[in-house]
């Protein structure tokens, strides 16, 4: 079993609304990232978790708050956001940060209004 | 620095036509190779990979070489169908590194 799962699969919400994302993988992967991707782009990487620890923080504003309650599960708490901010949110696992693939979810399609 | 650089798209076929996205990379060391396909409206899968030189990827009639002479590593299949249709990211991992993606192409095979 390769299945990331992520719930919303579609988000809207308003510039001063108070969101989460939720991102979950039950395959004893240790590392979980968190990827914004704009349409036809390549995903950018936030977020990286290792060993429920963040270890890389690629530059991202405070309205991103990205929560690790466990090894299976990932959070990225949104508050604040821009209309600019709009954009797929893939979470994704792998086995060992820096090492092995990386498995992805289907993302959640965020939309601020 | 690390990078990819993919074949611009749209590439646009008919069914049962041969496909070919050119990758090719920069990197230090020796890195892992990664093919990513996204179909409309959903995430990443991982389509094939490849851990050293001249490793073959290969998965769902798709194929691709790791040939590190030519710092390469081409897409392959043999026969698109509709159901092809996607776009696709060629990705390296450097060991102990970031994945770095291309900029992705996309396909279009019409019957």
């Amino acid at each position: 079993d390769t299945e990331v799962t992520q719930t919303p699969k579609h988000l809207v919400m308003g510039m001063t609304n108070k969101k989460s994302l939720k991102c979950e993988q039950h395959m004893g992967h240790r590392a979980m990232y968190w990827y914004k991707q704009k349409a036809k782009k390549p995903p950018e990487l936030m977020f990286v978790y290792s060993y429920e620890k963040l270890s890389i923080n690629e530059s991202v504003p405070s309205r991103f708050s990205p929560e690790c309650p466990n090894s299976s599960l990932l959070n990225l708490h949104l508050h604040a956001l821009q209309p600019e901010d709009s954009a797929l949110y893939l979470c994704a696992s792998s086995q060992e940060h820096g090492a092995y693939e990386q498995y992805f979810g289907p993302g959640t399609r965020l939309t601020v209004t | 620095g690390n990078s990819v650089t993919q074949m611009e798209g749209p590439v646009t076929l008919s069914e049962e036509a041969f496909l070919t996205i050119n990758c090719t990379y920069t990197a230090t060391g020796y890195p892992s190779l990664f093919w990513y396909v996204q179909y409309p409206g959903e995430g990443l899968q991982l389509l094939l990979k490849a851990t050293k030189a001249d490793d073959k990827g290969s998965n769902k009639g798709f194929e691709a070489t790791y040939r590190k002479e030519t710092t390469s590593f081409h897409l392959e299949k043999g026969s698109v169908q509709v159901s092809d249709s996607a776009v696709y990211f060629c990705a390296l991992r450097p060991l102990g590194g970031k994945l770095i993606f291309g900029q992705g192409t996309e396909l279009s095979v019409k019957p």
